[in-house]
């Protein structure tokens, strides 16, 4: 089975810090990989997504994320934070056709408060 | 490109009454549409899956009677919420698979808030 852990709840980070947050996943065939983020009462943004290539991808809004195969991971990081990051912060993985385990699972979100 | 749109985006209903919340692929075909449901500072979890012209897959312990889906065109699936309790006031967030992408991608709608009186 598929599954996604986001180790950390709850963030709190100054404006200008630099960020990361951890994910986790499991997956037993090539993971398609995704970070999304939602702000408060919206619907879910699309940071960036990985399946195959550079292992370090880019996004908008200045993310960036590193897949890892040997540690399982797909941690999103950002150079210096601005106060409009804060919000919640969801990892996802998938299957990477549409024709099989085309479920997308969810992590329980990391929530990311910025300080000024 | 892959807009996803829903209708409405907040709904305030009494207890007993049924809700239809609409969700539309505006520039792309939809083959398969996915709807979930994310209640207060939780994640998102999967309902069901909609598949146009065919009958919904329900997500274990999601009762199918009481969450009606259809999928009924290219570009429109809708869910009810039949004979609603206040135990049914969540967000629900639908998304969308292009049919001419092979990669599995999902586009999210903006959400509709419901909750019930």
């Amino acid at each position: 089975a598929q599954s996604v852990t986001q180790p950390d709840i709850h963030i709190t980070v100054s404006e200008g810090a630099s960020l990361e947050l951890r994910c986790n996943y499991s997956y037993g065939a090539t993971p398609y990989l995704f970070w999304y983020v939602q702000s408060p009462g919206q619907g879910l943004q699309l940071l960036l997504k990985y399946f195959s290539g550079d292992t370090l991808v880019q996004g908008i809004k200045g993310f960036e994320a590193e897949f890892k195969r040997s540690q399982s991971s797909f941690n999103l990081r950002k150079p210096s934070v601005h106060w409009s990051d804060a919000a919640e912060y969801f990892c996802a993985v998938g299957g990477l056709n549409t024709g099989t385990a085309s479920k997308l699972t969810f992590g329980t979100g990391t929530r990311l408060q910025v300080t000024l | 490109g892959a807009v996803v749109s829903q209708h409405p985006s907040w709904v305030i209903c009494k207890s007993g009454t049924s809700v239809k919340i609409e969700c539309r692929s505006l520039d792309f075909q939809a083959t398969t549409m996915f709807w979930y449901r994310q209640f207060p500072k939780q994640s998102l979890m999967l309902m069901a899956t909609s598949n146009e012209g065919s009958k919904a897959t329900y997500e274990q312990g999601v009762e199918k009677d009481k969450f009606l889906i259809n999928h009924a065109s290219l570009t429109l699936s809708t869910l009810t919420v039949t004979s609603a309790h206040p135990e049914d006031s969540s967000f629900y967030i639908c998304s969308a698979r292009d049919r001419g992408r092979t990669l599995n991608e999902q586009f999210f709608g903006p959400g509709t808030r419901l909750t019930v009186l």
